[in-house]
């Protein structure tokens, strides 16, 4: 079966520093995976996605994400955070085969919190 | 402008009641997805439908029922049956397996 897991439950930065938010996957064939961030009371909204290719993803407002197979990670960065930048993220992986194709498996999410 | 909407934004329930959740797309695709969100448990799947007429349950159907009758549109019943039916309930659809998944609004149920 797969899964996902986002170690960081809550992380604080301050504005202008960077970001790494982690995702650890487990699938047993070539996962598709994907980012997502969600603000308070409103529903997610895709930042990027790996299917193939290029390990290092680059999505919207800045982010990008490093697909490491040998680590099963998927983990999302940005240079510099900005305070909008502030929300819950969340890791989800997805099948390559199959009816597990149709199915997205998501992490518990990982709330960011920015410091002016 | 495409996109899926949900409706209504909030909602309240007595005990006992059965309640019917809107998710309507007009993005044209053929997958759609009932999700629910808890505080710190992600999104967990009620129930999928690749094709119209057709669908599946996910990890959480039990007190869910769902119809697929038109291809743009995917409402959710929360029955009686469902113990803790209070949560954001998401609905997103989908092209085909090699495309992500887009979300609507959210629908909060409460149970009063």
């Amino acid at each position: 079966a797969q899964s996902v897991t986002q170690p960081d439950i809550h992380i604080t930065v301050s504005e202008g520093a960077s970001l790494e938010l982690r995702c650890n996957y487990s699938y047993g064939a070539t996962p598709y995976l994907f980012w997502y961030v969600q603000s308070p009371g409103q529903g997610l909204q895709l930042l990027l996605k790996y299917f193939s290719g290029d390990t290092l993803v680059q999505g919207i407002k800045g982010f990008e994400a490093e697909f490491k197979r040998s680590q099963s990670s998927f983990n999302l960065r940005k240079p510099s955070v900005h305070w909008s930048d502030a929300a819950e993220y969340f890791c989800a992986v997805g099948g390559s085969s199959g009816c597990s194709n149709y199915k997205l498996t998501f992490g518990k999410g990982t709330l960011l919190t920015v410091n002016p | 402008d495409g996109g899926i909407t949900q409706s209504p934004k909030y909602l309240f329930r007595k005990e006992g009641q059965n309640v019917t959740l809107s998710c309507e797309q007009n993005l044209n695709h053929d997958a759609m997805y009932w999700y629910r969100q808890d505080p710190g448990q992600g999104l967990r799947l009620i129930y999928y439908s690749q094709i119209v007429n057709d669908f599946q349950k996910g990890d959480i159907a039990e007190g869910y029922s769902v119809s697929r009758e038109k291809k743009e549109s995917f409402p959710l019943t929360v029955t009686s049956a469902q113990k803790n039916p209070t949560a954001f309930y998401l609905c997103a659809s989908s092209t085909t397996s090699e495309q992500p998944q887009f979300f609507g609004p959210g629908t909060r149920l409460t149970v009063l």
